[in-house]
């Protein structure tokens, strides 16, 4: 079955520092992952796709499939990157199934 | 740039009561699903539409849930004889190509007494 596990309720670092978000997936096919991202009093956002391989506001995500893992990380943290986190695989060409997400505060 | 836009933002109903919940895609997706979200908990996948068909209402958790799409469009989820686990906001997600990402409405958040 497919599964994307965020072993992380909550995170908290401090600004500057470097941040690394977990994701783990299951899924016997060739996997799509996604980064989510929801901040205070606004809608659920795509951050960013492994498959574009882009950097979005200094975060990138690496797919690891021997370690089934789809880490996001930023090396120097801001304040404003305090947010829910999800990240997301698809398969069958439309069905997304997300982790529980991981809140992350970044402190001054 | 409308995005997509559901209503209402909140619903207070009483228990074993109709709720309707209606969403707007942004124009020309063709894709659209809801989502459910528990207190505390992940994202819940309930139904997906392709077009105004809905190939995939596997995540519908019982028989009082229901969910139409017309003019490949507006949506409506509705629930029927609401029950206090209901309790919860619903995300509507629309898209063009579901592999680019979704976009999320600001969803409705439910509460049954």
């Amino acid at each position: 079955a497919q599964r994307v596990t965020q072993p992380e309720k909550l995170l908290s670092v401090f600004k500057g520092a470097p941040v690394e978000l977990k994701c783990n997936y299951s899924y016997s096919g060739s996997p799509e992952l996604f980064w989510y991202v929801q901040y205070s009093r606004q809608r659920l956002q795509l951050l960013l796709r492994h498959i574009s391989r882009e950097s979005i506001k200094g975060f990138t995500a690496d797919l690891n499939k021997g370690e089934t893992s789809f880490h996001l990380k930023k090396p120097f943290a801001q304040e404003e990157d305090s947010a829910m986190y999800y990240c997301a695989l698809i398969y069958s060409n439309y069905k997304l199934t997300f982790g529980k997400g991981t809140l992350l505060t970044v402190n001054p | 740039g409308a995005g997509v836009s559901q209503s209402p933002s909140n619903k207070v109903t009483e228990k074993g009561k109709d709720v309707e919940l209606r969403c707007d895609p942004i124009s020309g997706h063709t894709a659209l699903y809801w989502y459910r979200q528990r207190l505390g908990q992940g994202l819940e996948f309930l139904i997906y539409f392709q077009g105004n068909s809905a190939p995939d209402k596997s995540g519908l958790p019982s028989d009082r849930f229901s969910a139409e799409r017309t003019g490949e469009s507006v949506s409506t989820l509705t629930i029927q004889r609401t029950q206090q686990e209901d309790s919860a906001v619903y995300l509507c997600a629309s898209s063009l190509i579901p592999r680019d990402g979704l976009h999320f409405g600001n969803g409705t958040r439910l509460t049954v007494t």
